[in-house]
């Protein structure tokens, strides 16, 4: 159960993108479509942003998105906006209803 | 509207006990799994432990097994995590979530829990 590789930041200027990668193994990321990712402001609760790699809940832009590569995930935000700057977390199930988080990426708008 | 609120944390010596409790409002609670998620200082978030809708199946992180419990009454729509033989380590904002499938798709704001003597 150890944690999924995220980059500790990133950072773009607005209406850039930016790309978060989330790297795992075989028995996480690699091995189940279940990779979601959460944005966190500070001194807030995370929510909800990208489910099962790709899909987005209803109300959340479609400047975000998100894929997956074999043991990799990504997240792509597109066309940064100020509000966009916050650390962001990819999560996996890693089967037996065990779930594992990343080490999180802060996001910087320039 | 989906509401979490935790109750139940503050200050505790090593080796004592706390138990969390979160009461759910907004949704028909004995349908869905929860979850309990903690974030240490300054740190980033740590899955802790879920429990199925029905109570019968609970899952926990290595590192509070045998120390954590999770439970659920889903007649007063509450889960709960009683926390023994806690650590400095244990320290952290522990949230309540709802998990519908693989997602965590609501987030209470949390409960400071902080071990030190």
């Amino acid at each position: 159960q150890s944690a999924l590789t995220q980059p500790p930041s990133a950072s773009g200027s607005p209406g850039q993108s930016v790309t978060i990668s989330c790297t795992g193994t075989s028995s996480d990321v690699g091995g189940y479509n279940y990779v979601s990712w959460y944005q966190q402001h500070p001194g807030k609760a995370p929510k909800l942003m990208i489910y099962e790699v790709t899909k987005r809940p209803s109300g959340v832009p479609d400047r975000f998105s998100g894929s997956k590569s074999g043991n990799t995930a990504s997240l792509t935000v597109s066309g940064l906006q100020a509000e966009d700057e916050a650390d962001y977390y990819c999560c996996s199930f890693g089967g037996n209803n065990n779930y594992v988080f990343g080490t999180g990426t802060q996001v910087t708008v320039l | 509207e989906v509401q979490l609120v935790e109750s139940g944390g503050g200050l505790v010596q090593p080796g004592g006990s706390l138990r969390l409790s979160c009461a759910a409002s907004g949704f028909i609670f004995s349908a869905y799994w929860m979850t309990w998620v903690r974030q240490a200082p300054g740190k980033g978030l740590e899955w802790v432990a879920n429990i199925k809708h029905d109570g019968l199946e609970e899952y926990y992180v290595d590192s509070v097994k045998g120390r954590f419990t999770i439970s659920r009454d889903n007649a007063k729509n509450s889960v709960y995590l009683q926390m023994s033989s806690l650590r400095a380590e244990d320290t952290a904002v522990y949230f309540c979530v709802r998990h519908l499938n693989t997602i965590f798709d609501y987030w209470g704001q949390g409960a400071l829990v902080t071990v030190s003597s």
